[in-house]
């Protein structure tokens, strides 16, 4: 089985640009995960959705951020305007709500200049 | 707020030895409690998971939890090189699922 699966794996973007990292989660799993790993502040979980519904977004750190999941196999992560303090690896997981265990995707490089 | 706290490293072991990694949480209505390895520039993945008092053996690894102490721990038995990476210990509260990780140990095996 396909794993979660992430794309773009890089992205290099100017100040000021919209930004949009994707993420299908594992077929049949029913919450999905946004997280952004940097080295200050480690692992933060950004936001996460329950049946295509968000649950929590109080990880976002700003309105420049936002989160969709308009289906069960697709979510995406927005940033607009992007800004140099943004760049970090973003991260998608998602899990089962029986079992609670989180899987994880390869990862976004974002690297804003 | 809850809190996870590992310790950071790096520990180094020699190659064979046991490593033992450890971390505390706040939250004492956790339920799950999970061991993840990232190697660097990868993905964390997931190596053990463990929710009930005692120890938990997988091969090499051993997950000890200790909720009175609110304690969980990984050992790592006849550690080999390849088991240098980093190990993030995670907890889950409640029907939520979320998880709340720890910053991580740096884990060094020398050959």
């Amino acid at each position: 089985d396909a794993g979660v699966i992430q794309s773009p794996r890089h992205e290099v973007t100017e100040m000021g640009q919209e930004v949009t990292l994707r993420c299908k989660p594992i077929s049949g799993h029913n919450s999905l995960f946004w997280y952004r790993q940097t080295m200050m502040r480690g692992l933060e979980l950004l936001i996460y959705f329950n049946n295509n519904v968000p649950i929590d977004d109080s990880g976002m750190p700003e309105d420049r951020f936002s989160a969709k999941m308009p289906n069960a196999s697709f979510s995406t992560l927005k940033i607009q305007p992007s800004e140099p303090r943004d760049s970090a690896v973003y991260f998608c997981a998602s899990s089962s709500l029986t079992s609670g265990t989180q899987y994880f995707g390869p990862g976004t490089r974002l690297t804003v200049l | 707020q809850k809190e996870v706290e590992q310790n950071s490293g790096p520990l180094s072991v020699p190659e064979g030895a046991i490593a033992s990694l450890n971390c505390t949480y706040s939250d004492r209505v956790s339920q799950s409690f999970f061991w993840y390895r990232q190697y660097s520039g990868k993905s964390p993945e997931l190596i053990m998971s463990i929710y009930s008092n005692g120890d938990k053996e997988d091969g090499r690894f051993t997950a000890q939890l200790n909720k009175a102490s609110q304690y969980v721990s990984l050992l790592i038995r006849d550690s080999q090189p390849s088991d240098s990476a980093t190990y993030l210990c995670a907890v889950s509260s409640g029907s939520a699922r979320q998880l709340t990780f720890g910053s991580g140990t740096q884990l060094t095996v020398l050959p």
